[in-house]
């Protein structure tokens, strides 16, 4: 199987802050990735598929990149609503794995 | 709009049986690998089953041997049959569409989940 590793598990950070988080994966997964935004109480939201291309909606804000195992979002100027749990997933194979997630608080 | 209805959660003891529905709206169902994602309370997302356009199906080794994904395109409608059920067992149901594409898909759809209990 193949393992998701995210990092920071948290990160507190200001509005207007850039926010850099990290998923690497146990093997190489070429660039089938993909980060999904969850607030609490809610269901997940996807953001990108294929390490980088922006789901409909999402701000260009947002950014993604990465391939074969290490890979990054990153949101360049933090706003109120982007406080959430980050998650990223393999979409290269089954079984569908995805990282621990990362949560982003206000600082 | 696509909309994804989860029922069918509750509380249950350990080595007992629930069935979860997820009711698709908005969405030519068929048309789409259909999945189930759990959250444990307070932890991550763990992908439990998916289940293809022909009816193919795929199982996280975790659940495998005791749940059983299945799905009524006539009724649009997806369901996870959970037997043996453990404590582990125990967190907030998602079902999720895929985007559609032959392979490589993430989940651009999700329901607003269901919890399952499970607990003497």
């Amino acid at each position: 199987d193949i393992q998701m590793t995210q990092s920071p598990s948290s990160v507190s950070a200001s509005v207007g802050d850039r926010v850099t988080i990290t998923c690497r994966a146990s093997q190489g997964i070429s660039i089938w990735l993909a980060w999904y935004q969850q607030k609490p109480g809610k269901a997940p939201k996807l953001l990108f598929y294929d390490a980088s291309s922006l789901q409909s909606g999402v701000p260009s804000r947002f950014s993604g990149s990465g391939s074969g195992t290490d890979f990054t979002l990153t949101i360049s100027s933090l706003q109120p609503e982007d406080f959430a749990t980050y998650h990223c997933q393999q979409t290269n194979s089954f079984p569908l794995t995805f990282g621990g997630g990362t949560k982003v608080e206000i600082k | 709009e696509v909309q994804l209805l989860e029922s069918g959660g509750g509380l249950v003891q350990p080595g007992g049986s629930l069935r979860l529905s997820c009711v698709a709206s908005g969405v030519t169902f068929s048309s789409y690998f259909m999945a189930w994602v759990r959250q444990s309370p307070g932890k991550g997302l763990e992908w439990v089953s998916c289940i293809n356009s022909g009816g193919g199906t795929y199982y996280a080794d975790s659940v495998k041997g005791r749940f059983t994904i299945s799905r009524d395109n006539s009724k649009n409608t997806l369901y996870l049959q959970m037997n043996s059920l453990r404590v582990e067992d125990t967190a907030v149901y998602y079902c999720a569409k895929d985007r559609g594409r032959a392979e490589h898909n993430p989940f651009d759809y999700w329901g607003q989940g269901t919890l399952v209990t499970v607990s003497s």
